[in-house]
């Protein structure tokens, strides 16, 4: 089983700052199937990133996934007031399909 | 307009069975691999059942031997068959698609309790 471990837990910063969240594997995630989502309070996740590094549509481009293998990162150039919410790595490469534990981006 | 929806969530004994349904749209159904994903209030995302466009079925440890997911290509629609259910399984229930696009329903409460 691919466990993924997301770092740091919770994330203080304030708006216009770069926020940096990271997305580990222990072991290699093939053909980069690895997906990071955004989550609000009440709503379903929304897909922001897919392949590692595609954004889907309809997401800002200050939002960016990179990385390969077993590590990967999710960008958010500028934080903008609906970007505070709960970000998930998924891999979609092989079974179980798993998720990391999960960002918290909170205002400071 | 590409959407996933589900329903059948509720309230249920412990022991009881539920059967979910999601019926899909705007995108080819039968080409996608098709996912069940829960989250209890409060915690992560938990995948539970995966069916291939072929058919091959995936479970968690936590749902194997309990839980049965199955679609109908000419319906559009995936299932999760529910049975023996325990009060740990109470969560939202997500479908979601996972394919040249990722695709996830709104979800579905199911509550076990007595």
């Amino acid at each position: 089983e691919i466990v993924l471990t997301q770092s740091p837990g919770t994330l203080s910063l304030s708006p216009g700052e770069r926020a940096t969240l990271s997305c580990w594997a222990t072991q290699s995630v093939n053909n980069n199937y690895l997906a990071w989502y955004q989550q609000k309070p009440g709503q379903a996740p929304r897909v922001l990133i897919y392949a590692a590094s595609i954004r889907a549509t309809g997401v800002p481009d200050r939002f960016s996934g990179s990385g390969s293998g077993t590590d990967f990162t999710l960008t958010i150039s500028r934080l903008e007031p609906e970007d505070f919410a709960v970000y998930y790595c998924q891999q979609y490469d092989r079974s179980p399909w798993t998720f990391g534990q999960g960002t918290k981006v909170e205002i400071k | 307009e590409v959407q996933l929806v589900e329903s059948g969530g509720g309230l249920v004994q412990p022991g009881g069975s539920l059967r979910l349904s999601c019926a899909a749209s705007g995108f080819t159904f039968s080409t996608y691999d098709m996912h069940w994903v829960r989250q209890a209030t409060g915690k992560g995302l938990e995948w539970v059942s995966a069916i291939g466009a072929a058919g091959d079925t995936y479970y968690s440890d936590s749902v194997k031997g309990r839980f049965t997911i199955s679609r109908e290509n000419a319906k559009n629609s995936l299932y999760l068959q529910m049975n023996s259910l325990r009060a740990g399984d109470t969560a939202v229930y997500f479908c979601a698609a996972l394919g040249p696009i990722i695709i996830w329903g709104q979800g579905t409460m199911v509550t076990v309790s007595s």
